[in-house]
């Protein structure tokens, strides 16, 4: 398997643009998590999806932050407007049910300028 | 509430040398703990696990974590470190039925470094 996947890996852009990260999460995985790491505030769960659901939202920063899992195999997570604070490090992660072992993505470096 | 702590935010040691990378708990009800480790510019890669039984658990690159209920600490442990070794080292617990079962709550990381 070629592990979980994620789009792009570098993102540079201009304060107030949209931005779309993108995971594929690794076949047969029940559950997909976007987490954001930043030197200041460390590793963060922002959103994780099961049977591509939403379950747990609740440290996604603000309502500039959204997440969809449309189908199994992929979800995506959208900052609009981006601002220069949100410049970090995003992870996608998945398992599969009964297992705790997550398989992390390579990450999408953000920098918002 | 579930949480994490790692004391340290740097580890030295020379290479050859025992390594210990430390990490307590907090949780309500048996814990699940987890290390992961993060190479430059990677994603964080499972090292080891303990869910229950022997109180030392052994993992990936020769490493191995000793789980001490009485002290909540799960330390990451190597008898003879290797500079290949240097990375960010994540402690994590599975947060309880309440707080999410399926989620997981990383410490805030510690980065060892092997010297030559």
């Amino acid at each position: 398997d070629a592990g979980v996947i994620q789009s792009p890996r570098h993102e540079v852009t201009e304060m107030g643009q949209e931005v779309t990260l993108r995971c594929k999460p690794i076949s047969g995985h029940d559950y997909l998590f976007w987490y954001r790491q930043t030197m200041m505030r460390g590793l963060e769960l922002l959103i994780y999806f099961n049977n591509n659901v939403p379950i747990d939202d609740s440290g996604m920063p603000e309502d500039r932050f959204s997440a969809k899992m449309p189908n199994a195999s992929f979800s995506t997570l959208k900052i609009q407007p981006s601002e220069p604070r949100d410049s970090a490090v995003y992870f996608c992660a998945s398992k599969s049910e009964g297992s705790g072992e997550l398989f992390f993505g390579e990450g999408s470096r953000l920098t918002v300028l | 509430a579930q949480s994490v702590a790692q004391p340290e935010d740097q580890v030295n040691v020379a290479e050859g040398n025992p390594l210990t990378v430390k990490c307590t708990y907090s949780v309500s009800g048996n814990p699940y703990l987890f290390w992961y480790v993060q190479y430059p510019n990677r994603g964080l890669q499972f090292l080891l696990k303990y869910i229950t039984g022997d109180n030392l658990v052994k993992g990936s690159y020769g490493f191995e974590a000793e789980f001490n209920k009485s002290q909540t600490s799960f330390h990451l442990k190597k008898p003879s470190a290797l500079v290949s070794d240097s990375a960010l080292y994540f402690c994590a617990v599975r947060a309880s039925r309440s707080g999410g079962y399926n989620k997981l709550i990383f410490g805030a990381g510690t980065r060892l470094a092997v010297h030559p």
